[in-house]
């Protein structure tokens, strides 16, 4: 079993609507959860990401952390179809260790 | 100021050749680090350096596998006797010490082994 599990979709939602994203973890060395988005043929850039239990919102994005059951979670509200990418959560152990990515999940949001 | 490069950003080599890739991370980043992603994965750790040391080499899959950082600075990645199964881009990161839980990434290069 991986140590980062994510539904690799593709999820299709209409614009304007809620985007819903999870991620699940084995690891409880963990300690911040990162999530990455990646366009087609490009590098994965860094969304934003958590360190406690909770949420952190950065505009649009909102991300939430439990802990408690290792469950990492990614909405966007508004969704544009410039959000049309792949998500990729990343957890990791410490600040500049390596990322333990997950398989990523596929959003297409169509106009 | 300029991002992560990698080149090639393409190879096709045969089974059983040499490549080298580069990557020139954001001056003045003192970690580097090399992932591979297959077709429809996420990246995979391979390396990390701190500076011109390999920090942690435990996702190297095996011995054809090998890093460099000479200066700190730019690294190669090299394989030696490729394998199809080392078809996948090959991506690279840096961060720095001012904010060390960030990784940027660059484009990543393109293996194709026939």
């Amino acid at each position: 079993q991986k140590e980062v599990e994510q539904d690799p979709g593709p999820l299709s939602v209409p614009e304007g609507a809620i985007v819903s994203l999870n991620c699940t973890y084995s690891n409880s060395a963990f300690q911040y959860f990162m999530w990455y988005r990646q366009y087609s043929r490009k590098g994965p850039e860094l969304l934003m990401y958590t360190y406690s239990s909770g949420n952190k919102e950065d505009g649009r994005f909102t991300a939430q952390v439990d802990k408690s059951s290792k469950y990492i979670s990614l909405f966007i509200r508004d969704s544009q179809p410039s959000d049309s990418a792949t998500y990729l959560c990343a957890p990791v152990k410490a600040a500049g260790n390596k990322l333990t990515f997950g398989g990523g999940t596929r959003v297409l949001v169509k106009p | 100021g300029a991002g992560v490069s990698q080149t090639p950003s393409n190879k096709v080599t045969e089974k059983g050749k040499y490549v080298e890739l580069r990557c020139d991370p954001i001056s003045g980043h003192t970690a580097l680090y090399w992932y591979r992603q297959s077709l429809g994965q996420g990246p995979e750790f391979l390396i990390y350096f701190q500076g011109t040391g390999a920090a942690d080499d435990s996702g190297l899959p095996n011995d054809r596998f090998f890093a460099v950082r000479p200066e700190g600075s730019v690294s190669t990645l090299k394989i030696q006797r490729t394998e199809r199964g080392d078809s996948a881009v090959y991506l690279c990161a840096s961060s720095g010490a001012d904010k060390p839980e960030t990784q940027y990434f660059g484009p990543g290069t393109r293996l194709l082994v026939l």
